[in-house]
């Protein structure tokens, strides 16, 4: 199996551009979501999904969009990339009730400087 | 609310010496607690997990005991390895509003020298 497979790992933007984070997993699990891992803030909650067509804000959601057209897929957009929004961008999934048994799935990331 | 608090570092130990990482948490229910380890240039993975008081999970030579009554979440290890080296971030998941909520620490990076 796959996993959560993200893409790009290492993407460059300028301030104001906009981009999309990809995020897919192929284990059928309900629940995705993003966080951003910043140094000494450990990781935030961005937005989560708990299935498709099903959305919702996390701890840090301003400049962030999502959406959940299939179970696979959870990609993340910036409208209008910031200097604030560097940082390095997580992807994790769940089976929505066991997650607190059998743990998340993560990808190994996406570092995005906005310059 | 619910939160994390553990040890951020960053520690540096010899190869063979005992490792401490403290976590203690907030909760309003009753949570799953986990550890995850992060390896430079990847991402994180479950390195060990508890889902109730008492119970203890261990794996790599890694343990941590769930102890409600200090609400605390201790991971030890008797004697580290080099490649032992990364970050180590102590969590919890609890079930509200339809969803698991996963909270995480700010994380500790470890470096183990030979």
């Amino acid at each position: 199996n796959a996993g959560v497979t993200q893409t790009p790992k290492f993407q460059v933007l300028k301030t104001g551009q906009s981009m999309t984070l990809q995020c897919a997993q192929d284990m059928n699990h309900e629940y995705m979501s993003w966080y951003r891992q910043d140094p000494g803030m450990g990781l935030r909650l961005i937005h989560y999904s708990v299935g498709a067509g099903i959305t919702d804000q996390g701890e840090v959601p301003n400049g962030y969009n999502v959406s959940r057209s299939t179970t696979e897929d959870f990609p993340l957009r910036l409208l209008s990339a910031a200097p604030s929004q560097t940082s390095v961008y997580f992807c994790a999934s769940s089976y929505l009730r066991t997650g607190g048994t059998y743990g998340y799935t993560f990808g190994s990331g996406t570092r995005l400087t906005v310059v | 609310g619910n939160s994390v608090t553990q040890m951020e570092g960053p520690v540096t130990l010899s190869e063979e010496a005992f490792l401490t990482i403290n976590c203690t948490y907030t909760a309003t229910g009753y949570p799953s607690l986990f550890w995850y380890v992060q390896y430079p240039g990847e991402g994180l993975q479950l390195l060990l997990k508890a889902t109730k008081a008492d119970d203890k999970g261990s794996n790599k030579g890694f343990e941590a005991t769930y102890r409600k009554e200090t609400t605390s979440f201790h991971l030890e290890k008797g004697s580290v390895q080099v490649s032992d080296s990364a970050v180590y971030f102590c969590a919890l998941s609890l079930f509200q509003g339809g969803s698991e909520k996963l909270v995480f620490g700010k994380g500790m990076k470890l470096t183990v020298n030979p």
